[in-house]
């Protein structure tokens, strides 16, 4: 079945070190989203990407870097200069956002926490 | 900018009664569309169903329909005849023509016997 990948699905960080989320789809979607979700709250997106090489900063995205090198993949790193990484992280794709009325599908999610 | 506002942070309903979720928006674009995801305590979100702002008809999916009032800016969400597996938080979004999403805070609803 198509879908989209999350992995690890708990990770742990410990202070100054990176860490990176995995996020593989195979729904042949051009975009890709990354979101992180703060307990009680909303999603807020961090990063986006509409196709290959390319990506654009959300809302949040200081303290954090992605790569878009292949269309199923888009990583994303956790740097050390995100003091507060400890969130759940979701990982969306959709088909070109050119069509607005396209649901973004989700993975099941990655939870962050500081050791 | 693009705010989601959804002012019920909990709801309770018992199984098999009718339960509106309450979604307000703001845009400056002529055109864009709201979503309503479901997610369950695993965490994964799911689409339930999609408005356009130029469709002339409120979306249906199931027993999922969206209350879409334009001049009003709302897209509440109506769940029938609602089951014990129902018991999720529920978010609104919101997408323009920047191609993003824009969720607002959620709202737990809880089922019971």
């Amino acid at each position: 079945d198509g879908g989209i990948t999350q992995s690890p699905k708990y990770l742990f960080r410990k202070e100054g070190q990176n860490v990176t989320l995995s996020c593989e789809q195979n729904l042949n979607h051009d975009a890709m989203y990354w979101y992180r979700q703060d307990p009680g709250q909303g999603l807020r997106l961090i990063y986006y990407s509409q196709i290959v090489n390319d990506f654009q900063k959300g809302d949040i995205a200081e303290g954090y870097s992605v790569s878009r090198e292949k269309k199923e993949s888009f990583p994303l790193t956790v740097t050390s200069a995100q003091k507060n990484p400890t969130a759940f992280y979701l990982c969306a794709s959709s088909l070109p956002t050119l069509y607005s009325n396209q649901p973004q599908h989700f993975g099941d999610g990655t939870r962050l926490s500081i050791l | 900018a693009q705010k989601i506002t959804q002012t019920q942070p909990g709801m309770f309903v018992q199984e098999k009664e009718a339960v509106t979720l309450d979604c307000t928006y703001d845009t400056s674009d002529p055109s864009y569309g709201l979503f309503w995801y479901k997610q369950p305590s695993s965490g994964e979100m799911i689409f339930l169903i999609y408005q356009g702002s130029y469709d002339q008809q409120n979306a249906t999916e199931g027993r999922y329909s969206l209350n879409f009032q334009k001049a009003r800016k709302s897209a509440n969400l109506v769940i029938s005849a609602s089951q014990l597996g129902d018991s999720a938080m529920y978010f609104c979004a919101l997408a323009g023509t920047a191609s993003k999403l824009t969720f607002g805070t959620g709202t737990r609803l809880q089922v019971t016997l």
